[in-house]
Parts: C-alpha cells; sequence; structure tokens
C-alpha cells in the first residue's frame, strides 16, 4: 500500500527566502506524485503532478518538484517567497490516478 | 474558480439524520472524485466515479453511498449521520487523470 509522509506540519520562511515542503512516499510500485495547494476557506488547487516523465516537474506559481527514487522523496521548492505562498500544501500519492493518497499537509507561513 | 460547484456550501443537520451533497463537475470532465477533510484524519478519499461507473473505493462508510448520473452531475448521500461525520467533503473533476479541479467544499455540521 503507498503512503506519504510530509515533514513537518508548519514551516515558517521569509519573503524572497527560498521555500522547501519536505515530502516521502512509500509504494511497492513506481508512483503518480502530486502536490496540492489549499488557500483559506478554498478546495485545493493542483500544483504540479510527476507520472515517471521527467524527475523535475514544474508547476504553477514557480514551484518545482524534484522525484528521487533513492531517497523516496519529492519535496517541494519554490526560489523565493511571496505572501500569497502563504497556505497549506498537500504531497500525494498514487500507484492508479483513481486513488490518491494525501499527506498530512505542510501549513506554509511567511514572515515579511 | 475551478469551474467545480458542490451544494450546499453549509449544512447543519442532527444525528441520525440524512443528508445529500451535490458536486457539478468541470464541463467536459467525466472523472468526479470525493473526499472528506477533517482535523483529525486530514483528507482522506471516498469514492471515484468515471463517466457514471464506479472506479474505485476509499474509506467510505457503509452509511454513505454516492452515484454520478448521466449528465455527469454527482451526489454524495451519508445517512444516520454521527457527531464524527463533521467534515468538509470535496468533490473534484478532472479528464480522468486523477483529481485536478476541486470545489470549494460542503461542511457538514452534525449536532
Amino acid at each position: 500500500a503507498q503512503s506519504v509522509t510530509q515533514l513537518g506540519s508548519h514551516v515558517s520562511v521569509s519573503e524572497g527566502a527560498l521555500v522547501l515542503l519536505r515530502c516521502n512516499y512509500s509504494s511497492s510500485v513506481p508512483p503518480y506524485l502530486f502536490w496540492y495547494v489549499q488557500y483559506p476557506n478554498q478546495g485545493l488547487q493542483l500544483l504540479l503532478k510527476y507520472t515517471s516523465a521527467a524527475t523535475l516537474v514544474k508547476g504553477i506559481n514557480g514551484f518545482e518538484a524534484e522525484f528521487k527514487k533513492s531517497e523516496t522523496s519529492f519535496h517541494l521548492t519554490k526560489p523565493s517567497a511571496h505572501m500569497s505562498d502563504a497556505a497549506e500544501y498537500f504531497c500525494a500519492v498514487s500507484v492508479r490516478d483513481d486513488k490518491i493518497i494525501f499527506g498530512k499537509g505542510t501549513r506554509l507561513h511567511i514572515l515579511p | 474558480d475551478s469551474g467545480v460547484t458542490q451544494t450546499p456550501k453549509h449544512l447543519i443537520t442532527a444525528t441520525g439524520q440524512r443528508v445529500t451533497l451535490r458536486c457539478s463537475p468541470r464541463s467536459g470532465d467525466l472523472s468526479v472524485y470525493w473526499y472528506q477533510q477533517s482535523l483529525d484524519q486530514g483528507l482522506q478519499f471516498l469514492i471515484h466515479y468515471y463517466n457514471g461507473e464506479e472506479r474505485a473505493k476509499g474509506n467510505i462508510l457503509e452509511r454513505f453511498s454516492a452515484q454520478q448520473f448521466p449528465d455527469l452531475h454527482s451526489e454524495l448521500n451519508l445517512s444516520s449521520l454521527e457527531l464524527g461525520d463533521s467534515a468538509l467533503y470535496f468533490c473534484a473533476s478532472s479528464v480522468g487523470e486523477g483529481p485536478v479541479f476541486f470545489g470549494e467544499g460542503s461542511r457538514l455540521t452534525v449536532l
């Protein structure tokens, strides 16, 4: 069975600093991996998706994530944080697109 | 605006009651996914429909059921409600490659 672990339920970074949100997965077969963002009082929005093509995946809003099989990781990064990036971020894993397992989420705080 | 419409946005009801949550997917999307989000359980996958057929079931209780109609809208029926069913219920849609577009959710409060 697949699972995903997000390290850190809260992460704070200064505006303009690097954003790094960590995600490790467990899967017995090659997985699909996702990052979603949820702004307050809104639904989730897909940021990016890895489906075994390029290991570096570029998403919306300047985010990207790198699939590292040896580390079973799929960390989300953004070079320069903006105040509007404050939200909750969810990593998710699937071996089929129809059953996606979400991590518990990481709330990103941006410090002025 | 994701294009996914969920109604009602808020619902307050009593234990033992039955409610129906409705989801209209984005135009052209054949897949509808239902998720439950609560503070203690996080985001839990409930069920996935593709073009009217059930594709996968997750942690959906027997008291819950869902269907997708010919016009592709979906309904999630929750019966014999318990306090623990209070949560935010999300619907998501896509053309079939996993949940891409999420609605704003239906917040259910069971008193």
